[in-house]
């Protein structure tokens, strides 16, 4: 069974400056699927970006970029200029290409705190 | 466009009592519907996934269980609350492959 890391519980920032989260995660497939995803206070899970595993290009969406390492099965999640709307847990996914339900496996979360 | 609501967003329930909460999709058809289960302070634990009506598959052994009467209904459900029941509930779908997770807005349970 597949399974996802992410070994920083808490994670804090000074506004406008840049942090990255770290997600490990272990498979014996070859192509999967891997997923940031933001719970803000309100509670509401929302997708932040996502990658493929067949793609080397590393994903990115405005200022949140990846850092995706297959090799060493490593998957960190870095954003740039930092605000306070992005104060949140923060959850690393993987999906399994295989299967028909799709079904995503979640790590422990990051609580992010970004300081003014 | 596609919408997923659950309900209640909260709920007060003793120990022993019965538990539902309902999940529905709008705006598509034949998702595959899930019940994840955050416990405070953790992550993210896939309680059942169905890929059609009537198709259950439950991830972990439990005191619950989930039923879909129809295409884009789910349902969460308990006879006897325990609890280590309580949480925060939260009801996803995904349709094509590859495609991401959509979350409803979450159920949060106490159990007293």
């Amino acid at each position: 069974a597949q399974t996802v890391t992410q070994s920083q519980p808490e994670m804090s920032v000074q506004e406008a400056e840049t942090v990255t989260l770290s997600c490990t995660y272990d498979t014996s497939e070859s192509d999967y699927y891997l997923f940031w995803y933001k719970q803000p206070p309100s509670r509401q899970m929302i997708l932040v970006i996502r990658q493929e595993a067949y793609k080397q290009q590393n994903a990115t969406e405005n200022r949140f970029s990846v850092n995706f390492q297959k090799a060493a099965k490593s998957f960190s999640l870095k954003i740039s200029d930092s605000q306070l709307g992005d104060a949140a847990m923060y959850f690393c996914a993987y999906r399994s290409i295989y299967g028909g339900a799709q079904k995503l496996v979640f790590g422990q979360g990051t609580r992010l705190t970004i300081n003014p | 466009s596609q919408t997923i609501h659950q309900w209640p967003a909260t709920l007060v329930q003793p120990v022993g009592s019965p538990l539902s909460l309902e999940c529905t999709v709008e705006g598509t058809s034949n998702p595959n519907l899930y019940w994840y289960r955050q416990a405070a302070g953790r992550g993210l634990q896939l309680l059942f996934y169905s890929v059609g009506i009537g198709q259950i598959s439950s991830e972990v052994p439990q005191n619950l269980s989930a039923s879909r009467p129809q295409d884009r209904q789910f349902i969460l459900s308990s006879k006897k609350l325990l609890l280590s029941d309580s949480g925060f509930y939260l009801c996803a779908w995904n349709y094509r492959p590859g495609g991401e997770l959509f979350f409803g807005e979450g159920s949060r349970l106490t159990v007293l």
